[in-house]
């Protein structure tokens, strides 16, 4: 089946410091992937999603100055937290798509202190 | 506008019956996908079970089926033969028509399912 990694799964930075978070699709390639944010006990919540070679397209109350997408390759989309408070901490999900379903990585468990 | 409803917070099942976890949605749109995700405590969504509004038959994997009743808009997942490790979050979702590849996913709110020994 279609396996998508994502990496760190787990990262803790300071305050004001900026997050990379990588998603990549491991045995297929996804001209769209899309980024989520979870919270405690809530259900999936789409930040943007991202398509290879132009723009993310962000969901309505999602800064993109804050959080930069970028999907350079088939099999690569990065979203990278800038500047982050605590209020971001959070656990960040990736999914990429194959024809009609959507694949997803094991998360980013972010923790700003 | 589209939405997906998951009315039980939380189930418990024995170990070995079979237990079904309630979906129903709201749609105008003629063709539309549903689909069940599995979330255990470590964090990752795994695909279980696809459903298309023209499949005339239910869709099974293993020990998931889907119970499609499209008059009533309701899409319930059928787990056989419980195991602990079916204990997880379950989410429905059903993808929304869009134009290109932005084809977005509604989630319900998902299903917290125990299952007891």
């Amino acid at each position: 089946g279609a396996v998508v990694s994502q990496h760190p799964s787990r990262v803790i930075c300071k305050s004001g410091t900026s997050v990379k978070i990588e998603c990549r699709s491991l045995d297929f390639q996804a001209t769209t992937m899309f980024w989520y944010r979870q919270f405690p006990k809530q259900s999936l919540m789409l930040m943007a999603t991202s398509n290879e070679g132009s723009k993310a397209t962000y969901e309505q109350g999602v800064e993109k100055d804050k959080f930069l997408i970028n999907h350079a390759s088939l099999t690569l989309s990065t979203l990278t937290v800038t500047s982050a408070h605590p209020e971001d901490s959070s656990f960040y999900i990736c999914s990429a798509k194959e024809w009609d379903t959507q694949y997803f990585g094991p998360g980013t468990r972010l923790t700003v202190l | 506008a589209q939405k997906i409803t998951q009315t039980q917070p939380g189930m418990f099942v024995q170990e070995k019956e079979a237990v079904t976890l309630d979906c129903t949605y709201d749609t105008s749109d003629q063709s539309y996908g549903l689909f069940w995700y599995k979330q255990p405590s470590s964090g990752e969504m795994i695909f279980l079970i696809y459903q298309g509004s023209y499949d005339e038959q239910n869709a099974t994997e293993g020990r998931y089926s889907l119970n499609f009743q499209k008059a009533r808009k309701s899409a319930n997942l059928v787990i056989s033969a419980s195991q602990l490790g079916d204990s997880a979050m379950y989410f429905c979702a059903m993808r929304e028509l869009g134009a290109g590849n932005n084809r977005k996913l509604i989630w319900g709110l998902g299903t917290s399912l125990a299952v007891n020994p």
